[in-house]
C-alpha cells in the first residue's frame, strides 16, 4: 500500500506570508494527489485534485505542484482564513489514503 | 446546493449497535459515489469504505472489513454506516462525503459529521 508523509506538523505564519505544505508518497503517483483543508470543528473541503488543480470557489492563492513521490501545497499570501489543518491524499491505487498522522497545521505566528 | 447532511451525535455502550446516516441533496444522489471516513480524536483522516451508487457495491477499506457495514437506499438518497458491536475505540467523527465516477477517489462534498461516542 502506498503511504503519505506530510511535513512539517506545523507551520507557523504571519499573514502574508507564503506558506509551503509537503506531501511526500513511498513510490509514484504520478498526479493522483489532492489536498484538503480542515478548519476545527468543520468536515474538511476539497482544494486540489490531480495535484493543482482547483475546486470550484478555492482561491488561487493555493497552488499545487510536484508528480511523482513529491508534491507541494503552496499558499502565496496567507489570509487569517487559512489558518486550519491541511491533509494529501492519494488515488493512484486502490486503496485511497490520506497521509497517516494529523496532517499539517498552518497556525498563526 | 449540493449537501450531505448527517444525523446527529450518538453516546453508546460498548456491544450496542449503531447506524448513521447520510442524506444527499442537490444532485441525482444515484450518479455519484459516496465515502465514509472516520476522524479519531486529534488525530487524521481514514478512508473507510465506498458505495458505488450506480450498482449498490460497496468496496471496504481492509481494515475495517466485518467491522462495519456500508449501505444505502436509493429511493430517499440515503447512504448509512453500521456497527453491529461497537467499542471503545469507534470512538470518533464518522464524514460522509461524495465522489464523482471517472475523476478518480478524492471527495467534492463532505457531511458535516457524525460524533459518536462509545463509553461504558
Amino acid at each position: 500500500e502506498i503511504v503519505l508523509t506530510q511535513s512539517p506538523d506545523t507551520l507557523s505564519v504571519s499573514r502574508g506570508d507564503r506558506a509551503t505544505l509537503s506531501c511526500r508518497a513511498s513510490q509514484h503517483i504520478g498526479d493522483k494527489l489532492i489536498w484538503y483543508q480542515q478548519k476545527p470543528g468543520q468536515a474538511p473541503r476539497l482544494l486540489l485534485h490531480h495535484t493543482s488543480a482547483r475546486a470550484p470557489g478555492v482561491p488561487d492563492r493555493f497552488s499545487g505542484s510536484g508528480s511523482g513521490t513529491e508534491f507541494t501545497l503552496a499558499i502565496s499570501s496567507v489570509e487569517s482564513e487559512d489558518l486550519a489543518v491541511y491533509f494529501c491524499q492519494q488515488d493512484y491505487d486502490w486503496p485511497p489514503a490520506f497521509a497517516s498522522g494529523p496532517g499539517t497545521k498552518v497556525e498563526s505566528k | 446546493d449540493v449537501q450531505l447532511v448527517q444525523s446527529g451525535t450518538e453516546v453508546k455502550k460498548p456491544g450496542e449497535s449503531l447506524k448513521i446516516s447520510c442524506k444527499g441533496s442537490g444532485y441525482s444522489f444515484s450518479d455519484y459515489w459516496i465515502a465514509w471516513v472516520r476522524q479519531m480524536p486529534g488525530k487524521g483522516l481514514e478512508w473507510m469504505g465506498v458505495i458505488y451508487l450506480g450498482d449498490s457495491s460497496v468496496r471496504y477499506i481492509s481494515s475495517f472489513e466485518g467491522q462495519v457495514t456500508i449501505s444505502a437506499d436509493k429511493s430517499i438518497s440515503v447512504a448509512y454506516l453500521q456497527w453491529n458491536n461497537l467499542k471503545a475505540s469507534d470512538t470518533a467523527i464518522y464524514f460522509c462525503a461524495r465522489g464523482t465516477y471517472h475523476s478518480g477517489h478524492y471527495l467534492d462534498y463532505w457531511g458535516q459529521g457524525t460524533p459518536v461516542a462509545v463509553s461504558s
